[in-house]
């Protein structure tokens, strides 16, 4: 299997725009993950899916954030509009049973 | 109290030498207990995760659970220059959420 395939993997965007992170988690998979990684913070999960249904969105820093997943194949993570701080690694992992796999991760830097 | 606390270190190991990595977690009721490696740059990429209580051995890697001390640890032994990396300790809620420390640096000195 390819593993969990992300993209893009390097962004560089001017505050205010949108960014629009995708996601393919390993087929058969029935959770998918969205983690963000700082220097400051680490790791910190952002929402997760069950079978393609958000149900834990508490990590979600604000409503510029947004993430859906319209199949198993596919998520997407969207903020908007961006802000400097948002500057970040953020990784979509998915699962089957309880071992996490994560992507290689988008680099995001808003300027 | 954050839930799953780490030294940051870094730690510093000669080569050859045991190499002790600790956690703590705050939820009593968690069930499963991860370490992560990652590497400059890269993704963390799961090492050994134990349940029960006592050591669980995995080649040159044992993870140790004391779920009275609430405390979960990683020994690395024989530990080479590759072994350099971050330390991610990660603990499951149920059987979905991972939450994760903020991981230990770990450097192996040749």
């Amino acid at each position: 299997d390819a593993g969990v395939i992300q993209s893009p993997r390097h962004e560089v965007t001017e505050m205010g725009q949108e960014v629009t992170l995708r996601c393919k988690p390993i087929s058969g998979h029935d959770y998918l993950f969205w983690y963000r990684q700082t220097m400051m913070r680490g790791l910190e999960l952002l929402i997760y899916f069950n079978n393609n249904v958000p149900i834990d969105d508490s990590g979600m820093p604000e409503d510029r954030f947004s993430a859906k997943m319209p199949n198993a194949s596919f998520s997407t993570l969207k903020i908007q509009p961006s802000e400097p701080r948002d500057s970040a690694v953020y990784f979509c992992a998915s699962s089957q049973g309880n071992t996490i796999y994560f992507g290689e991760g988008s680099w995001l830097t808003v300027v | 109290q954050k839930e799953v606390e780490q030294n940051s270190g870094p730690l510093s190991v000669p080569e050859g030498a045991i190499a002790s990595l600790n956690c703590t977690y705050s939820d009593r009721g968690s069930q499963s207990f991860f370490w992560y490696r990652q590497y400059s740059g890269k993704s963390p990429e799961l090492i050994m995760f134990i349940y029960s209580n006592g050591d669980k051995e995995d080649g040159r890697f044992t993870a140790q659970l004391n779920k009275a001390s609430q405390y979960v640890s990683l020994l690395i032994r024989d530990s080479q220059p590759s072994d350099s990396a971050t330390y991610l300790c990660a603990v499951m809620h149920g059987n979905e959420k991972l939450t994760f420390g903020t991981g230990t640096r770990l450097t192996i000195i040749p």
